[in-house]
C-alpha cells in the first residue's frame, strides 16, 4: 500500500519569509509525485511535478520541490512567501495504482 | 480553454431524493474521476473511469453511482442521498493515469 504523510497541518509565515511545506511518501513503485494547490472556494491546481526526470523540480509561482528518494520526501518550498500564497496545498502520491493517494493538506497562512 | 466543468455548483436537497452531478472536459483526456473533501481529511477517490464504458470503484464508492457513455462527460449520481455525503466534490481529468490532473471547480452538496 502507498502513503502520503503531511507532516504539518497549518504552517504559518510573516510575508517575505521562506516556505516550507513537507510531504514524505511510501511507495512500492517509482513514484509520481505532485503538488497541488486550492484557494479558498476554488478547485485544485497544478504547482508542479515529479516524474523520475530531474530531482529538483520548478512549478508556477516561484515554488520548488526536490524528490529525495533516501529520505522518502518531496518538500515545497518557496524563498519568499507572498499574501497570495495563503491557501491549502496538497501532496499527491501516484504510481502502482490507478487510485492517487492524497495528503491531508497544509493549510499555510501568511502574515502582513 | 481546457477546463473541467462541473454542475451545479451549489445544490440543497432532502434525503433520499435522487440527484446527479454533472461532469464535462474537453481535453479528448482518457481518465476522469470523481473525489469527495471534508475537513481533515484530504481528499478521497469516489470513482474513476479509465475510459469509455470502464469504470472502478476509488476509496469510498459507498452510495454512488456513475456511468462514462460519452469519453468527456462523467456524471455521479446519488441514487438516495443521506446526510453523511454533505461534502464539497471534485471532478478530475488526466490525459491517462498517474499524470497531472485537471480539477473542475467544486460542488458543494448539503443533505438534510
Amino acid at each position: 500500500a502507498q502513503s502520503v504523510t503531511q507532516l504539518d497541518s497549518h504552517v504559518s509565515v510573516s510575508e517575505g519569509t521562506p516556505v516550507l511545506l513537507r510531504c514524505n511518501y511510501s511507495s512500492s513503485y517509482s513514484p509520481s509525485l505532485f503538488w497541488y494547490v486550492q484557494h479558498p472556494n476554488k478547485g485544485l491546481q497544478l504547482l508542479l511535478k515529479y516524474t523520475s526526470a530531474a530531482t529538483l523540480v520548478k512549478g508556477i509561482n516561484g515554488f520548488e520541490a526536490e524528490f529525495k528518494k533516501s529520505e522518502t520526501s518531496f518538500h515545497l518550498t518557496k524563498p519568499s512567501a507572498h499574501m497570495s500564497d495563503a491557501a491549502e496545498y496538497f501532496c499527491v502520491l501516484s504510481g502502482g495504482s490507478y487510485i492517487p493517494t492524497f495528503g491531508r493538506g497544509t493549510s499555510l497562512i501568511v502574515h502582513p | 480553454e481546457a477546463q473541467v466543468t462541473q454542475n451545479p455548483r451549489y445544490l440543497i436537497t432532502v434525503t433520499g431524493k435522487k440527484l446527479t452531478v454533472t461532469c464535462s472536459q474537453n481535453m479528448n483526456h482518457e481518465y476522469m474521476s470523481w473525489y469527495r473533501q471534508d475537513p481533515g481529511l484530504g481528499l478521497r477517490q469516489i470513482y474513476y473511469s479509465m475510459n469509455v464504458e470502464v469504470t472502478d470503484k476509488g476509496d469510498v464508492p459507498e452510495g454512488y453511482k456513475v456511468s462514462r457513455k460519452e469519453k468527456r462527460n462523467f456524471p455521479l449520481i446519488l441514487e438516495s442521498p443521506s446526510p453523511n455525503q454533505t461534502s464539497l466534490y471534485f471532478c478530475a481529468s488526466n490525459r491517462r493515469e498517474n499524470t497531472e490532473a485537471f480539477f473542475g471547480q467544486g460542488t458543494r452538496l448539503t443533505v438534510v
